[in-house]
């Protein structure tokens, strides 16, 4: 079956970095992409890793090691704002279409 | 960008009734669309993928006579959660990518459901 493990909640304070991590298991692997939701709103898309590596954006980066199924999510310079929950999601072939599947979700708390 | 509209954000309804709720890409088609539902402090579960013209696949344990989806339109999806219960309450979201190979999706708002 599919699982995307996440720790459940994270702790730091503004100007810190922080990472959360992902580990997965799932057929027909994709890509893994990263997402912020803030409390009662929509998901919006972050970074997306294909093949090994780091990518960076801004004062986010993502990390993904195919071999070992685990990728993370690095947030650098805190700020209030980024308080959120973040979710791991395995792009999965899904036949006809892909499809997007979540992690359990992460929660971090900035705290000043 | 793309934008994803989702409507109504809020619906309450009394056990029995059905509720539809619509999801559009306002600025690009749609050939597939997600539906996911949220319980609060948890992770999104994919419901269904809604293929335009053609019938939606439902993910393992998801009732397809409970949740009924339509994909009409290139622009347009409806789920319908028909004969409604207190358990249904649940905040469902929408989704689309701009195709197939696409990485990115685009969420809508979200439709939170109280059924009472």
């Amino acid at each position: 079956g599919q699982s995307l493990e996440q720790p459940s909640e994270v702790t730091a304070v503004e100007g810190a970095i922080v990472q959360i991590n992902c580990t997965y298991q799932t057929s027909g692997f994709y890509g893994l992409s990263w997402y912020q939701q803030h409390d009662g709103g929509a998901p919006t898309f972050l970074s997306y890793n294909a093949l090994d590596g780091l990518e960076e954006t801004g004062r986010f980066s993502s990390f993904l090691s195919r071999s070992d199924s685990y990728g993370y999510l690095l947030l650098q310079e805190l700020q209030m704002k980024d308080s959120a929950s973040y979710f791991c999601a395995v792009i999965e072939y899904g036949g006809a279409t892909n499809k997007l599947i979540f992690g359990t979700g992460t929660l971090l708390a900035v705290q000043p | 960008g793309a934008v994803v509209s989702q409507h109504p954000s809020r619906v309450i309804c009394k056990s029995g009734t059905s509720v539809k709720i619509e999801c559009r890409s306002l600025d690009f088609q749609a050939t597939t669309m997600f539906w996911y539902r949220q319980f609060p402090k948890q992770s999104l579960m994919l419901m269904a993928t809604s293929n335009e013209g053609s019938k939606a696949t439902y993910e393992q344990g998801v009732e397809k006579d409970k949740f009924l989806i339509n994909h009409a339109s290139l622009t347009l999806s409806t789920l319908t959660v028909t004969s409604a219960h207190p358990e249904d309450s649940s905040f469902y979201i929408c989704s689309a990518s701009k195709g197939y190979g696409k990485t990115e999706a685009f969420f809508g708002q979200g439709t939170r459901l109280t059924v009472v």
